[in-house]
């Protein structure tokens, strides 16, 4: 299940289930959307965005999903496997705010086998 | 290079004292950006680069933290007369000219005693 409080929401899911992770955004000016995974000790890596001008984006076992009426963008992620374990991060970015991303608290995502 | 590399990887200083991070971008990205990861929170932006210039420095927290980027590619992150709360993981990532897709590098574990 999921907690939330000083620590990081946590979502706990069985092996070869789906997992979705939301994310509630901040800025409605906010166009370009990526969603990144952190393992412990390394960099957010990418796993897939999305532009405003889209709905959906489908990638490999993750799909995005952005609803811009309520801010809301979710990762789903197909037949979760232990190596799925890690951070997930939503970030923004405002198109006329230059590169810079905006991150969202981000959701441990926990994988039992 | 291949991708983005930051040094020192792990760094524990003493209160007070100055301390200096660097990044090394991937080669063609013009644009760099600095970020703060305190324990178990988001990446907190701190400055954007665009070439060597820095058209967006709203994140620093305190007239401590400077950067600069020379040649268009590596920069350096300094703070001066470290506290205990500059304490984090600091990360470093790039992009193409005009995108925002952010390629990480490991990050900077800054500890200050």
């Amino acid at each position: 299940g999921e907690s939330v409080g000083l620590h990081l929401p946590t979502l706990s899911v069985q092996e070869g289930d789906n997992s979705i992770i939301n994310c509630a955004y901040s800025n409605s000016a906010s166009d370009y959307f990526i969603w990144y995974k952190q393992e412990s000790g390394k960099g957010p890596q990418f796993i897939i965005d999305i532009r405003s001008n889209m709905d959906k984006r489908q990638g490999q076992r993750v799909t995005v999903l952005l609803n811009k009426t309520v801010k809301h963008l979710s990762l789903q992620i197909a037949a979760t496997q232990p190596g799925d374990s890690a951070v997930y991060f939503c970030a923004e970015n405002v198109g006329n705010q230059g590169g810079k991303l905006i991150f969202g608290q981000g959701t441990e995502l926990s994988v039992k086998p | 290079g291949a991708g983005v590399s930051q040094s020192p990887s792990n760094k524990v200083t003493e209160k007070g004292k100055d301390v200096e991070l660097r990044c090394d971008p991937i080669s063609g990205h013009t644009a760099l950006y600095w970020y703060r990861q305190s324990l178990g929170q988001g990446l907190e932006f701190l400055i954007y680069f665009q070439g060597n210039s820095a058209p967006d420095k709203s994140g620093l927290p305190s007239d401590r933290f400077s950067a600069e980027r020379t040649g268009g590619s590596v920069s350096t992150l300094t703070i001066q007369r470290t506290q205990q709360e500059d304490s984090a993981v600091y990360l470093c990532a790039s992009s193409r000219a005009g995108g925002s897709l952010h390629t990480f590098g490991s990050g900077t574990r800054l500890t200050v005693v």
